[in-house]
């Protein structure tokens, strides 16, 4: 089935940036999403990219996709410590549900 | 416009009992999906439905189980509850058109704390 990986924690100074890593199996994948959830908090949709993208950026956030390694990464510039949280990577295709990875918590030392 | 809402955001139950969650989607949304979030196995998809109709369905015993209204607010209901059930239960709303994928953006309510003791 499907799955999607990825590494569970990172921690960063604040103005440095933030590279969250993740894998996905299903070379079907068409849409391929980050979230963010804050403690108590729902999911907060950050950015998307379609399968047919390389690269898309969005203000600090940069989102680079390896199709042919089945990668995905998100990169936040300029990492401020609100966006300590944790960072889940989903992917879907056709009438598939999402499948989330397992999160990433983000550190963001002052 | 208003996001995603669901009430209630707290519950404590016990075991043996059933519960009901309810969720407004983002107006103009037909589409609604529910997910169970625990620290052991993460986010997993439950039901999704669309047009008072339930489109996918993810691997969960028949407790849970689910309905939409013409308004597309939906309920999911969990019968004879048992300690595993605790969880965030999130919903989910996508403006998807029918036939659209499911991955057409979804949007994420604040999520129900569901405690079973």
């Amino acid at each position: 089935g499907e799955d999607v990986e990825q590494s569970l924690f990172l921690s960063v100074r604040e103005g440095d940036s933030s590279v969250i890593n993740c894998t996905y199996t299903d070379s079907s994948s068409t849409y391929l999403y980050w979230y963010k959830q804050e403690p108590g908090a729902g999911l907060q949709l950050l950015t998307y990219i379609f399968s047919n993208m390389d690269m898309k950026q969005d203000q600090r956030l940069t989102v680079l996709l390896n199709k042919k390694d089945k990668h995905l990464s998100l990169r936040i510039a300029d990492t401020q410590t609100g966006d300590s949280a944790i960072y889940f990577c989903a992917e879907t295709a056709g009438r598939r549900a999402l499948t989330f990875g397992s999160g990433t918590r983000l550190q963001v030392q002052p | 416009k208003a996001g995603v809402t669901q009430t209630p955001r707290y519950l404590i139950k016990t075991r043996g009992q059933q519960v009901t969650l309810s969720c407004s989607p983002i107006s103009g949304h037909r589409s609604v999906s529910w997910y169970q979030q625990t620290p052991g196995q993460g986010l997993q998809f439950l039901f999704e439905y669309f047009s008072e109709t339930q489109r996918n369905k993810g691997n969960f015993p028949g407790r849970f189980s689910g309905r939409q209204f013409s308004n597309s607010r939906s309920e999911m209901n969990v019968s004879t509850l048992e300690l595993g059930d605790s969880a965030l239960y999130l919903c989910a709303s996508s403006p998807r058109l029918a036939g659209g994928p499911l991955g057409d953006t979804q949007y994420f309510g604040p999520g129900t704390r569901l405690t079973v003791l």
